[in-house]
């Protein structure tokens, strides 16, 4: 069983258009977050969610938007794609807010056309 | 905020060698470190983690070191085999109600056979 699962794990797309990614975790975490990983690896947190409330928003455009209809779940539409949204996006989840290891999906890689 | 700096990006090793991985971080509020291994198209996994408490943690081959008045922390693999090959993150947070963790860079690590 998978863990942390997300889909698609490809997504190709025009620029200007909407995409939803899907994040599910079967672990019974009370935390979920979204990553975005660059061409050069680096890892940045987007949003965290703790029990379906946001509790961390980064510098994200707000073309991103998360949406956490139940604890074990967390999706990322993002509106209005652009070059520079290329990239993989990985969810994650914890058991809690405290210091925690991270469970990571697989990503889904976001190429923009 | 926190800035993890991490060391080298790219380290190749022959099989049965040692390698390290060395991260520093700025904040010394700081207390808990994991290390990630991310193997090609799959997410980071947790491969090892230290809190402030702890000085040294080891598990099997791998083993992670922390010096919390020098502020860094690395990971030490002994006996490097081919399967070891992966990009490795370290990460640094310092939990409460706000856990963000910030990660270094990444290293690539290669093990010749």
């Amino acid at each position: 069983d998978t863990a942390v699962s997300q889909t698609p794990k490809y997504l190709v797309t025009q620029m200007g258009n909407d995409k939803s990614i899907k994040c599910e975790q079967n672990l019974g975490h009370d935390t979920m977050y979204w990553y975005k990983q660059d061409s050069k690896k680096f890892l940045k947190i987007m949003f965290s969610y703790n029990n379906k409330e946001l509790i961390i928003n980064e510098t994200v455009p707000n073309r991103f938007s998360p949406k956490s209809p139940d604890k074990a779940h967390l999706n990322l539409h993002i509106n209005s794609l652009e070059l520079g949204d290329s990239a993989v996006y990985f969810c994650a989840s914890s058991q809690d807010l405290r210091d925690q290891p991270q469970h990571f999906g697989d990503g889904t890689r976001l190429s923009i056309l | 905020g926190e800035n993890v700096e991490q060391h080298p990006s790219t380290l190749s090793v022959q099989e049965g060698d040692s390698a390290v991985i060395k991260c520093t971080y700025s904040d010394s509020a700081s207390n808990y470190f994991p290390w990630y291994k991310q193997e090609l198209g799959k997410g980071p996994q947790l491969i090892i983690d230290i809190r402030s408490n702890v000085g040294e943690k080891k598990d099997q081959r791998i083993a992670v070191t922390l010096n919390k008045t020098a502020k860094h922390f690395s990971l030490h693999i002994t006996e490097t085999q081919p399967e070891d090959s992966a990009v490795y993150f370290c990460a640094a947070s310092k939990g409460g109600g706000s856990y963000i963790p910030t990660f270094g860079r990444g290293t690539s690590l290669i093990v010749h056979p």
